[in-house]
């Protein structure tokens, strides 16, 4: 129950298409999902971050789309650009966990020119 | 700022031996987590400390220990290093607090650590 399932594992997008990657926990108690981007060599970096009581949060070409009643939550990345290859996680925590994350597995995404 | 600073960058140990990783953060944050990360398993929680003097068990602490002394600096003991503690390990830091309800956790740039 303390699982998140991250899917694809990897991720193969033409330039300017868009990215989507999905994430799905069973922790009902979860209330903080953020994702976070990670280059080769560099530790992870927070890109987003969404609370249950909202369905979609976008910061630029970054959009977490949030489906409370199917437990699963995506990112959707626009007009993917070759910049943005890296690999993705996604993350879930609740209230009285000392903010711990529980991480899915990450999704390698290249983007081809 | 510096923000979380990791030392080694690289490190090869010998079955059986032991080092410490070190870890600093400069952003005053109390909250202070290791991780290591093995490819395709994401980062497994080993240990994490709410503030100076209090250390807890995260996912996977078996083979390492951790000591909090001051809010800075947070380092990882590995005794008796074994070919499955090959891997890379992260410390990362966070504040008490959800700014805007986000909490956001600042990582190091990374050792990697290979056991033979």
């Amino acid at each position: 129950q303390q699982q998140v399932k991250q899917s694809p594992q990897s991720l193969i997008v033409q330039k300017g298409g868009i990215s989507i990657i999905n994430c799905a926990y069973e922790n009902t108690a979860f209330d903080y999902f953020p994702w976070y981007q990670q280059f080769p060599g560099k530790g992870p970096a927070l890109l987003i971050a969404i609370r249950p009581d909202v369905s979609e949060k976008k910061e630029g070409r970054f959009t977490i789309s949030f489906n409370k009643s199917a437990k699963q939550f995506s990112l959707h990345i626009m007009d993917s650009q070759p910049g943005d290859s890296a690999t993705y996680f996604c993350a879930a925590s609740r209230v009285g966990s000392n903010y711990q994350l529980i991480w899915g597995a990450g999704t390698k995404l290249i983007i081809k020119p | 700022n510096a923000g979380v600073t990791q030392t080694p960058k690289f490190r090869i140990l010998k079955i059986g031996q032991s080092m410490t990783l070190q870890c600093t953060q400069d952003m005053n944050h109390n909250y202070m987590y290791w991780y290591r990360q093995d490819p395709g398993m994401g980062l497994k929680l080993i240990y994490y400390s709410v503030g100076a003097g209090i250390t807890d068990k995260g996912e996977v602490p078996n083979g390492y220990n951790v000591s909090r002394s001051t809010t800075e600096d947070f380092p990882l003991r590995l005794e008796l290093a074994a070919p499955s503690q090959t891997s890379v390990y992260f410390c990362a830091s966070s504040s008490t607090e959800r700014l805007a309800g986000v909490n956001e956790q600042f990582f190091g740039p990374g050792t990697r650590l290979t056991v033979l």
